[in-house]
């Protein structure tokens, strides 16, 4: 079946501009996560969805970083007034439920670059 | 706070040489240890979950064992087709994320 995706793939923008990046999770999964990769660093996590809600926002660095999800299926990631700092590789990922070991499936990324 | 710690960061192997990739953890009640594979460009690809001491599994060349306190990916006669990055993380009671180590980079050459 099909797997988690994501779009664009790559952004590149200029600092101080907004950008979305939306992730379309595996159909019938109601927990959906966002997770930043930068150079030398590990997964991070940003925020965690159960159905349209997201009872875990710890990981979200700012207040320039929102995010929603909209019928238990989209999500999309908001940075606004985008730094330098910004600049990785933003993943999504989604499980059958956000409780219990299931495993996280990954979409391919979007690299987003800040000049 | 959960933490996982990866070793080696590199490892480099000729083909058919067997080996293992380290993984050491602290999580207050696990809820699961998974571990990926990531190709350049791509996303963390899924491989196995293990949920308790003792616990094993096996995908054609790659074993994944668990002990209390770390898990062990072996690689039994790889190819080049396995050169790859190797993510581990974990899933504590308390927490819905992943807390991932930064990886082992894994290069089999022929």
């Amino acid at each position: 079946g099909a797997g988690v995706s994501q779009s664009p793939s790559n952004k590149v923008t200029e600092k101080g501009k907004d950008v979305e990046l939306r992730c379309d999770p595996i159909s019938g999964h109601t927990a959906l996560y966002w997770y930043r990769q930068s150079l030398g660093q590990g997964l991070e996590f940003l925020i965690y969805f159960q159905g349209n809600s997201a009872p875990d926002k710890s990981g979200l660095p700012s207040d320039r970083f929102s995010a929603e999800r909209t019928g238990g299926s989209v999500s999309t990631l908001t940075i606004q007034r985008t730094q330098q700092e910004d600049s990785a590789v933003y993943l999504c990922a989604s499980s059958l439920s956000g409780t219990g070991g299931y495993e996280q499936y990954f979409g391919p990324g979007t690299r987003l670059t800040v000049t | 706070e959960d933490q996982v710690t990866q070793s080696p960061e590199a490892l480099r192997l000729q083909e058919g040489e067997s080996s293992s990739l380290n993984c050491s953890y602290t999580v207050s009640g696990l809820r699961g240890l998974f571990w990926y594979r990531q190709d350049p460009g791509k996303g963390p690809e899924f491989l196995f979950t293990l949920y308790s001491a003792g616990e094993e599994k096996e995908k054609e060349r790659l074993k994944a064992t668990l002990t209390k306190k770390e898990s062990f990916l072996h690689i039994t006669a790889p190819k080049p087709e396995d050169s790859a990055t190797y993510l581990c993380a974990v899933r504590g009671g308390s927490n819905y994320k992943l807390t991932f180590g930064k990886g082992t980079l894994l290069t089999v050459n022929p």
